[in-house]
């Protein structure tokens, strides 16, 4: 089934701890992206990625890192997670890095004590 | 700065209609997305505006006015599946979406 998918679908975190949120998609997407939501704001834009081998920096940045190997996969690194990153995760994908629509996978909830 | 407002929270009566709207000040205009997301799920695509006017979708329809910074989303013959949040977004000038907190519509019988 086309889609993306994410890994873990949720997980409980030491603070200091290093973490990998995994994204995949298979739909040849050229953009992705990588969003977090929390209760009450908008999803906010963390890192995104218009081809593969490119990356930019988006509205929250700090304390993420992400690769982009190939066109597929698209992780998100917490170098040294702390509790203020105790959010949801949405990585999303879209055709072109321009209007085309953006495709959510469906999160990752991530608890950092 | 930028910014989108829409409602909080909306009440419905199930078989009605409902408008839900959305405000936005943004640096550069590149469209307007709708979204609607239950709940522990993720976004999913709605409709996408980038002309004045009012672009129709079977029970859902949306409306940009892009002079008065406003767009809403309609939604015709309510049903319980309708209940979820509604999220208006905005594609700037760099070609990011700005997005709002979202509208939780609650849909009574």
């Amino acid at each position: 089934i086309a889609g993306i998918t994410q890994a873990p679908t949720s997980q409980i975190l030491a603070a200091g701890r290093r973490m990998t949120l995994r994204c995949t998609q298979d739909m040849r997407h050229n953009a992705m992206y990588w969003y977090r939501q929390d209760l009450g704001l908008g999803l906010r834009l963390i890192h995104y990625s218009n081809t593969a081998g490119t990356t930019g920096k988006g509205e929250v940045p700090d304390g993420y890192s992400v690769s982009r190997a190939n066109t597929d996969d698209f992780p998100l690194t917490l170098a040294s997670a702390v509790p203020s990153q105790t959010s949801v995760y949405f990585c999303a994908s879209s055709a072109s890095g321009n209007t085309d629509t953006q495709y959510f996978g469906p999160g990752t909830r991530l608890t950092v004590l | 700065g930028q910014n989108i407002d829409q409602p909080t929270e909306m009440t419905a009566t199930e078989g009605a209609i409902v408008q839900i709207n959305c405000t936005y000040q943004t640096s550069g205009f590149n469209g307007l997305f709708w979204y609607q997301q239950h709940a522990g799920e993720a976004p999913t695509f709605l409709s996408y505006n980038v002309l004045d006017g009012l672009e129709e979708k079977g029970r859902f329809s949306s409306f940009l006015s892009r002079s008065k910074g406003y767009s809403y989303l309609l939604l015709k013959e309510l049903q319980m599946k309708d209940s979820a949040s509604y999220l208006c977004a905005v594609m700037d000038s760099n070609y990011q979406l700005i997005w709002g907190a979202g509208t939780k519509l609650i849909i009574k019988p």
